[in-house]
């Protein structure tokens, strides 16, 4: 049973690009939550997806958006990338949206230069 | 708001010590509770979770938690810590919304373990 998957691993990118991650999750689950983890800090919480529609949203600028596809697997896109956008990002996916547990993925690091 | 303190960044214990990291949340009611662990570059694995019921929590790698609702506490315990257990300890807290949905995921800074040998 695979576990959440995401691509890549690492990602080196300059000011202004733009960045697309993907992430794939756990066999049987349908909702998908990214979160982005700073150096030394917790998971922030970016948004989360289900049934294709984004349902909860934290406090990150319109730069960041997302999408689901109908196999559940989802995408976080970043546009005109910072260099405080450098993080390690974070996929969860779980099943429902009552009593869930997220299970996380290996991540993601973004480098911004 | 919603908000997680965890008041320790950094603990060392020898190994085969006792261990207790300690969580505090703010929440207007019980909200669902979790402990996660990182090892360095790594993502997220869940060690144990609260949702109801009783209050002391089993989870993997003989790690339990015991959720004390006058102190809004959900502190992490382990008899006896192996070196394996060195890593990031976060705690989490999801809302109960009206209608029953969850909400998501709001983490502390988390905990850094190391342990001597």
């Amino acid at each position: 049973d695979a576990g959440v998957t995401q691509s890549p691993t690492h990602l080196i990118k300059t000011r202004g690009q733009q960045v697309t991650l993907r992430c794939s999750p756990k066999s049987g689950h349908d909702t998908v939550s990214w979160y982005q983890q700073a150096l030394g800090q917790g998971p922030q919480f970016i948004f989360q997806y289900y049934e294709e529609e984004e349902r909860q949203r934290g406090n990150f600028p319109d730069r960041f958006s997302g999408h689901q596809f109908p196999n559940y697997s989802s995408e976080l896109n970043v546009n005109a990338l910072l260099l405080g956008d450098s993080a390690l990002y974070l996929c969860a996916s779980s099943k429902g949206l009552v009593k869930t547990t997220q299970y996380f993925g290996p991540g993601t690091r973004l480098t911004v230069l | 708001a919603q908000s997680v303190t965890q008041p320790d960044i950094h603990i060392t214990v020898s190994e085969g010590a006792s261990l207790e990291l300690r969580c505090n949340y703010s929440y207007g009611a019980t909200p669902y509770l979790f402990w996660y662990v990182q090892s360095p570059g790594q993502g997220l694995q869940l060690l144990l979770k609260y949702f109801s019921g009783d209050t002391l929590v089993q989870g993997i790698k003989g790690f339990e938690a015991e959720f004390k609702r006058s102190q809004s506490s959900f502190n992490l315990r382990k008899p006896s810590v192996h070196w394996s257990d060195a890593a990031e300890y976060f705690c989490a807290v999801a809302s109960r919304n009206y209608g029953g949905s969850q909400g998501n995921l709001i983490f502390g800074k988390g905990t850094k373990l190391s342990v001597k040998p």
